[in-house]
């Protein structure tokens, strides 16, 4: 069946670093792929989206492509600040049948000032 | 629009009490679903219902479990005779339906979280 593997966290970086999470993924077909942001206290909200091979998704300074060779959707920030600390979910919808979500972990990221 | 709707927010009940959860998804949006968060894990799917229709159901959705979305708006999760294994986030999330099956994206609510005491 359809999986998502995600870094184990918690990512802990300093204002101004560059992030990056890794996010893999096993599926049939062709899957649209999310990354989602849950803040503490709060329900997950859409960060970006990629429905197809090469396609980057991007909001917020957030990227991430789409690679079918590699079967991965890693999460890239040039410069983090202090209120993207949240916990981040890799998550693909399968391309056939119904339209659940399927979601990885989770990745903890905290950023110090 | 006001996004999607859950509630109650937090619920403490004694093992072995129903309990029942509400969502109120985002008006346009025909499909709805269902998922529950663990501490430390990603949500995992329960159900999904478009419009009034049940479609799916996961196996991790025991008989204690039932889900309605009469007339194809609100819809209400239901647990019966909790066990302490069922405190977890209930997430719901709707979306629009494309023509061919497909979807726009899911929208999230805050979630109800549950603690069986």
């Amino acid at each position: 069946g359809n999986s998502v593997t995600q870094m184990e966290g918690p990512v802990t970086l300093s204002e101004e670093a560059f992030l990056t999470i890794n996010c893999t993924y096993t599926a049939t077909g062709y899957p649209s792929l999310f990354w989602y942001v849950q803040y503490p206290g709060e329900g997950l909200q859409l960060l970006l989206k990629a429905t197809k091979a090469d396609d980057k998704g991007s909001n917020k300074g957030f990227e991430a492509t789409y690679r079918k060779e590699t079967t991965s959707f890693h999460l890239e920030k040039g410069s983090v600040q202090v209120s993207d600390s949240a916990v981040y979910f890799c998550a693909l919808r399968g391309y056939t049948g119904f339209q659940k979500l399927v979601f990885g972990t989770g990745t903890r990221l905290l950023v110090s000032p | 629009d006001t996004g999607v709707s859950q509630d109650p927010r937090h619920k403490i009940t004694k093992r072995g009490q129903n309990v029942t959860f509400r969502c109120d998804p985002i008006s346009e949006h025909n499909r709805l679903y269902w998922y529950r968060q663990t501490l430390g894990q990603g949500p995992e799917f329960l159900t999904y219902f478009q419009n009034e229709a049940q479609l799916e159901k996961s196996r991790l959705l025991s008989d204690r479990f039932s889900a309605e979305r009469p007339k194809g708006s609100f819809s209400t999760l239901e647990i019966q005779r909790t066990e302490q294994g069922d405190s977890a986030m209930y997430l719901c999330a709707s979306s629009r339906g494309l023509a061919g099956g497909s979807s726009y994206e899911q929208y999230f609510g805050p979630g109800t979280r549950l603690t069986v005491t």
